[in-house]
């Protein structure tokens, strides 16, 4: 199985701050990538697909990037609709993983 | 717009069987190139996949559910559905359906709002 850590566990910011997000994949999962904004009580939404696609309608102050083992989740300029726990997962085979999330809050 | 909705129990007895039905409307089960998954989400756990089924019904399972769950779909009502058997206190969890796609491998792009499963003796 192809483990999957993200990094920090909670990252508190402001709004307006540029923020990253690092997640990493125990193996190679080339750009087979997704990021997910998740809100409570809600179901997870896709915004980045193949490590660095935007999901259409997602706003572009979110970028994605890396390969192989490490990738990024970037917010340019965090807005307030923005904190909220973030989770990468690898579809690099059909043993899909998600890492453990990472929580946005508010500084 | 896609849209899927998990129905079924929110209550379910130790050692009995969890089953759960995902309705899709504005779309359909069929298309290719597309596939449906459930996932869950427990505090202790995160997000897990549990499986997926194609249209042609070819399944895809978790090594570690694997033993106990079945996924299967039903074209003519738009449907797809999870049978979890043997359930323990350990799956207690949020129960999404999801769609994946387009193509092999695939991300989850379109996802039900969830569903509350709580088993308890």
């Amino acid at each position: 199985d192809i483990q999957m850590t993200q990094s920090p566990p909670t990252l508190s910011a402001s709004v307006g701050d540029r923020v990253t997000i690092t997640c990493r994949a125990s193996q190679s999962i080339r750009s087979w990538l997704a990021w997910y904004q998740q809100k409570p009580g809600k179901a997870p939404k896709l915004l980045i697909y193949k490590a660095s696609s935007l999901q259409s309608g997602v706003p572009s102050r979110f970028s994605g990037s890396g390969s192989g083992t490490e990738f990024t989740l970037t917010i340019s300029s965090l807005q307030p609709d923005d904190f909220a726990t973030y989770y990468c997962q690898q579809y690099n085979n059909y043993l899909y993983s998600f890492g453990p999330g990472t929580k946005l809050e508010i500084k | 717009q896609l849209q899927l909705q998990e129905s079924g129990p929110g209550l379910v007895k130790t050692s009995e069987i969890l089953s759960l039905t995902c309705t899709v409307s504005g779309g359909s089960v069929s298309s290719s190139p597309y596939y449906w998954a459930w996932i869950r989400q427990s505090p202790g756990k995160g997000l897990q996949w549990i499986g997926t089924v194609e249209s042609s019904g070819t399944t895809y399972y978790s090594p570690s559910l694997k033993s106990r769950v079945t996924i299967s779909v039903d074209t003519s009502k738009n449907q797809f559905s999870l049978n979890l058997s043997s359930v323990t206190a350990a799956d207690t969890a949020v129960y999404f359906c999801a769609r994946g796609g387009p193509g092999f491998p695939f991300y989850f792009d379109y996802w039900g709002q969830g569903a509350l499963v709580t088993v308890s003796s």
